[in-house]
C-alpha cells in the first residue's frame, strides 16, 4: 500500500549528539514537510521541500537540518544546536499546490536522555 | 496575518451526542483551501475534508457535516451521534494560494481534543 514510513518510532538524544529521523514515501508525492507537534501547540513547520535537491526553512528551522537528494526521502536531523529537541515529529507528503490535501506518517517521539 | 483558531482546546461528551468543533481562520488571500485532520491517539493525522474558498456549501458524510461560512470566517464541524471511537484531536488548517510563502504550506489551529464516553 501507498503511504509514508517514519522511523524509528522512539528516538533518545544525548546531550551533544545529533539523531536524524528517517521519512520515505512511496506516493509520488513531489512535497515533503516536516512538522514538530508539542503539547497544546498545534503542529508548526520546521522544513519543507517542493522539489527533489530543494528545500526551504519553516517557521522553527533552527536547530534542525534536512536533504532531499531523492523523490522518495526527506530525512530530519536535529542537531546539538536544537536545546529543546523534545517533541513528537512528524513528516508529510502532497502532491504541489495550495488545494492538495497532506498524507502524514506515523510519527517519531524524541526525547532527551 | 493569517491564522487558524480552534478556541475548544478539550471537549468531553457522551456517546450519542452531537458535538461541534469550531474553527475561526483568518486570512488575507481571496483564495484558500480549508483542511479538517483527525489525529487519533496512534499519532498519524488523517486527512478529513478540503474545502476551497468560493465553495461554500455545506458537506455531510455519514455522521460528519461541515458548515463555512465566509461571512464570519468559520468552518465548523460537526459529529452527530458520536463515538467512542471518535476520540482524538481535531485539527483545522488553511493553505492559501498567494501568501503561503509557498503553495501547500498549512497553517494549522492548535487543536480540539474530543472525549468521548460510553
Amino acid at each position: 500500500d501507498g503511504g509514508i514510513t517514519q522511523s524509528p518510532k522512539y528516538l533518545f538524544r544525548k546531550e551533544g549528539q545529533n539523531v536524524t529521523l528517517s521519512c520515505e514515501q512511496n506516493l509520488n508525492h513531489d512535497a515533503m514537510y516536516w512538522y514538530r507537534q508539542d503539547p497544546g501547540q498545534g503542529l508548526r513547520l520546521i522544513y519543507y521541500s517542493q522539489i527533489v535537491n530543494d528545500f526551504q526553512k519553516g517557521d522553527i528551522a533552527e536547530g534542525y537540518s534536512v536533504s532531499r537528494e531523492k523523490k522518495e526521502s526527506f530525512p530530519l536531523t536535529v542537531t546539538s544546536a536544537q536545546k529543546n529537541p523534545t517533541a513528537f515529529y512528524l513528516c508529510a507528503s502532497s502532491p504541489t499546490g495550495y488545494n492538495q490535501p497532506q498524507h502524514f506518517g506515523d510519527g517519531t517521539r524524541l526525547s532527551i536522555l | 496575518a493569517q491564522k487558524v483558531t480552534q478556541a475548544q482546546t478539550e471537549i468531553s461528551v457522551v456517546e450519542k451526542e452531537d458535538v461541534t468543533l469550531d474553527c475561526v481562520y483568518e486570512t488575507r488571500d481571496t483564495t484558500y483551501y480549508l483542511f479538517w485532520y483527525k489525529q487519533p491517539p496512534s499519532g498519524e493525522l488523517v486527512f478529513l475534508i478540503r474545502r476551497n474558498s468560493f465553495d461554500e456549501q455545506n458537506e455531510i458524510s455519514g455522521r460528519y457535516s461541515w458548515n463555512f461560512q465566509k461571512s464570519t470566517s468559520s468552518f465548523n464541524f460537526t459529529i452527530t451521534a458520536s463515538q467512542v471511537v471518535d476520540s482524538a484531536v481535531y485539527f483545522c488548517a488553511l493553505s492559501e494560494a498567494n501568501y503561503g510563502g509557498s503553495q501547500g504550506n498549512l497553517i494549522f489551529g492548535k487543536g480540539t481534543k474530543l472525549s468521548v464516553k460510553p
